[in-house]
């Protein structure tokens, strides 16, 4: 089983800041990588998939990079509508298909 | 637009069953490999189960394995997932998603709004 590691936990930042959050794996992915962000009470959104491809509807301030363990996902200028939890995901490796454990933006 | 509208979930005592539905519209369903997701309380999220777009094939995490069957009828546009021998560490909510594709290369780019499981004496 792949292992899915995010850093940090938890972020506080502020409004227009440009955050970059990690997500490493155990055994390389390729670029089989997606970002999700989850709001409370919400479904997951994708944000990201095959490591840097923006999905539909996302706003340009998102974007991803990396390959092989080692991968980002940066936002530009943090939006209020931004403070949510991320969650990393590898599809490479199956069964099972594994997620990081989030990491939190929260409003500092 | 895509549009997936879990059922089914409940509570129910440790020992027990229960299914969950998955309605899809707005897409080509036997086109796509679909999949459960599940999120336990103030937890992150944990894939459950898969099925390939025909029904032929499925996958799941071990915590499920015999325990819990996925399964669709593509000409209901629906997906299945029946939990037998429910456990308390079961308790979560069940999220349907929609695989990306019909190779197993799956990220979930639509997930329906969840329903929640407690299972519990």
């Amino acid at each position: 089983e792949i292992v899915m590691t995010q850093s940090p936990a938890t972020l506080s930042v502020s409004s227009g800041e440009r955050v970059t959050l990690s997500c490493r794996a155990s055994q390389s992915v390729s670029s089989n990588l997606a970002w999700y962000q989850q709001k409370p009470g919400q479904a997951p959104r994708l944000l990201i998939y095959d490591a840097s491809t923006r999905a539909t509807g996302i706003p340009a301030r998102f974007s991803g990079s990396g390959s092989g363990t080692e991968f980002t996902l940066t936002i530009s200028s943090l939006q209020s509508e931004d403070f949510a939890i991320y969650y990393c995901q590898q599809y490479n490796n199956w069964p099972p298909y594994t997620f990081g454990q989030g990491t939190k933006l929260e409003i500092k | 637009q895509v549009q997936l509208v879990e059922s089914g979930g409940g509570v129910v005592q440790p020992g027990t069953s229960l299914g969950l539905s998955c309605a899809a519209s707005g897409f080509t369903f036997t086109k796509y490999d679909m999949h459960w997701v599940r999120q336990a309380p103030g937890k992150g999220l944990e894939w459950v189960a898969a099925v390939d777009y025909a029904g032929r094939t499925t996958y799941y995490v071990d915590s499920v394995k015999g325990r819990f069957t996925i399964s669709r009828d593509n000409s209901k546009n629906t997906l299945y997932l029946q939990m037998n021998s429910l456990r308390a560490e079961d308790t979560s909510v069940y999220f349907c998603a929609k695989g990306s594709g019909n190779d197993w290369y799956d990220y979930f780019d639509s997930w329906g709004q969840g329903t929640l499981v407690t299972v519990s004496s």
